[in-house]
């Protein structure tokens, strides 16, 4: 396991489908975000894991948007409804929380254009 | 605007030194980290600072911390080409949760040949 994987890497889809994204972090990883990013613009937080628990929503993920980690291990980020709007790079990170530092490893992220 | 904030461009020629500024506003971020993004690719963490030192050097990186200004600055010795990518800082904020990262609008460094 070289990293945090992500797929798909990209995603095009109508206005009013449901899209779905799955992240899997770093194996001994057990703490999992998902971030946002924009054009032009840094990553957003939206919500973070330990273990399965979703311990932290931001106020972008609205209710169109569900995320999930089931047994701890990867997670999936499933939006409902689309919009143009939440067209951006969709961006996992994971890290391991017995670390002092605490650093965030990212992947790839997968890249959604709703038209 | 942002919490964090970053100039938006810096073009440097191949050779000298790129230097990159961040000014953050959460006194209580123990972390400070550098990530680096290339087109259409994820964030790769360069590096980090604890809130406690004023400097770390690894390898051509070097960060500068100011803490009393709240400012950051990565400074990239010798810029090659391959440096050519978008400079993030972030801070790390805690809660009774856990830690999220906020990210200044990112630096674009163009390194001319």
């Amino acid at each position: 396991d070289t990293g945090v994987s992500q797929n798909p890497r990209h995603k095009i889809t109508k206005r009013g489908q449901n899209v779905t994204f799955r992240c899997d972090p770093i194996s001994e990883h057990n703490r999992l975000y998902w971030y946002r990013q924009t054009l032009g613009q840094g990553p957003e937080f939206l919500t973070y894991f330990q273990n399965e628990a979703q311990l932290e929503k931001s106020r972008l993920l609205s209710d169109r948007f569900s995320a999930e980690r089931p047994k701890g291990s990867f997670s999936t980020l499933e939006i409902q409804r689309t919009e143009q709007g939440d067209s951006a790079m969709y961006l996992c990170a994971s890290s391991f929380g017995g670390n002092p530092t605490d650093t965030q490893y990212f992947g790839p992220g997968t890249r959604l254009t709703v038209l | 605007g942002e919490d964090v904030e970053q100039s938006l461009f810096l073009s440097v020629r191949e050779g000298d030194s790129s230097v990159i500024n961040c000014t953050y506003t959460d006194s209580s971020s123990t972390y400070l980290y550098w990530y680096k993004q290339e087109p259409g690719a994820g964030l790769q963490l360069l590096t980090y600072i604890f809130s406690n030192m004023d400097m770390k050097q690894d390898q051509r990186l070097t960060v500068l911390l100011n803490k009393k200004d709240k400012h950051l600055s990565l400074r990239i010795a010798d810029t090659q080409t391959g440096d050519s990518a978008i400079y993030f800082c972030a801070e790390i904020r805690y809660n009774n949760a856990g830690n999220m990262l906020t990210f200044g609008g990112g630096t674009r460094l163009m390194v001319k040949p």
